[in-house]
């Protein structure tokens, strides 16, 4: 069973650009879930999609955007990049919770972006 | 406020020995998950162990357990016989809410462990 594929693994950008990463989940897996990760901040969430679906936004500004496709792959846009953005950019898949249960969510290997 | 606490920013263990890293949670939610990931200095995030608020035995997989402790609101990691491949960073994450509850994992701030040989 394939995992959680991410492209691309590495991509360098300037200031001003705009970046479109790639998030392919597990077979099965209808939610999709965004993180950035930096050495200042650490782990925060960024967004999640369902169905296509936005379902929750983190604490980032407009410039980040994502979407999901009607084969549950998403992707991810930061607009207008600075060098801020230079993160470890992780997307998770996971089943939706079925009654009270929460269920396991699995990372890809993550696309990481430099901004210069 | 801090929803996942990692006391430990760095630990070294010597091969073959158990080791403990710590991770304690804050939520009013009745209804959450726990979890614990690996992440190796090539940045993948690799899951390891899962406890839901519900179950009622501590998740074990493999080398890795889960201790467990609901009315104080931890959620230890175990690895027993501790390998050199387990160096690596070590973090603790929680998802709350049930079926409503959206896909977002709170992550703590890691622990670094480090194994000799």
């Amino acid at each position: 069973k394939a995992g959680v594929t991410q492209t691309p693994r590495y991509l360098i950008k300037t200031r001003g650009q705009q970046v479109t990463l790639s998030c392919s989940p597990i077979s099965g897996h209808r939610s999709v879930s965004w993180y950035q990760q930096t050495p200042g901040q650490g782990l925060q969430f960024l967004f999640e999609y369902f169905s296509e679906t936005q379902r929750n936004k983190g604490n980032f500004p407009g410039r980040f955007s994502g979407r999901q496709f009607s084969n549950s792959r998403s992707e991810m846009n930061v607009s207008t990049l600075e060098l801020g953005d230079s993160a470890l950019y992780l997307c998770a898949s996971s089943l939706v919770p079925t009654g009270l249960r929460n269920t396991e969510a699995f990372f890809g290997q993550g696309t990481r972006l430099t901004v210069v | 406020a801090q929803k996942i606490t990692q006391t430990q920013p760095g630990m070294f263990v010597q091969e073959k020995e158990a080791v403990t890293l710590d991770c304690t949670y804050d939520t009013s939610d009745p209804s959450y998950g726990l979890f614990w990931y690996k992440q190796p200095s090539s940045g993948e995030m690799i899951f390891l162990i899962y406890q839901g608020s519900y179950d009622q035995q501590n998740a074990t997989e493999g080398r890795y357990s889960l201790n467990f402790q609901k009315a104080r609101k931890s959620a230890n990691l175990v690895i027993s016989a501790s390998q050199l491949g387990d160096s690596a960073m070590y973090f603790c994450a929680m998802r709350e809410g049930g079926i409503q509850g959206a896909q977002k994992l709170v992550f703590g701030q890691g622990t670094r462990l480090t194994i000799n040989p």
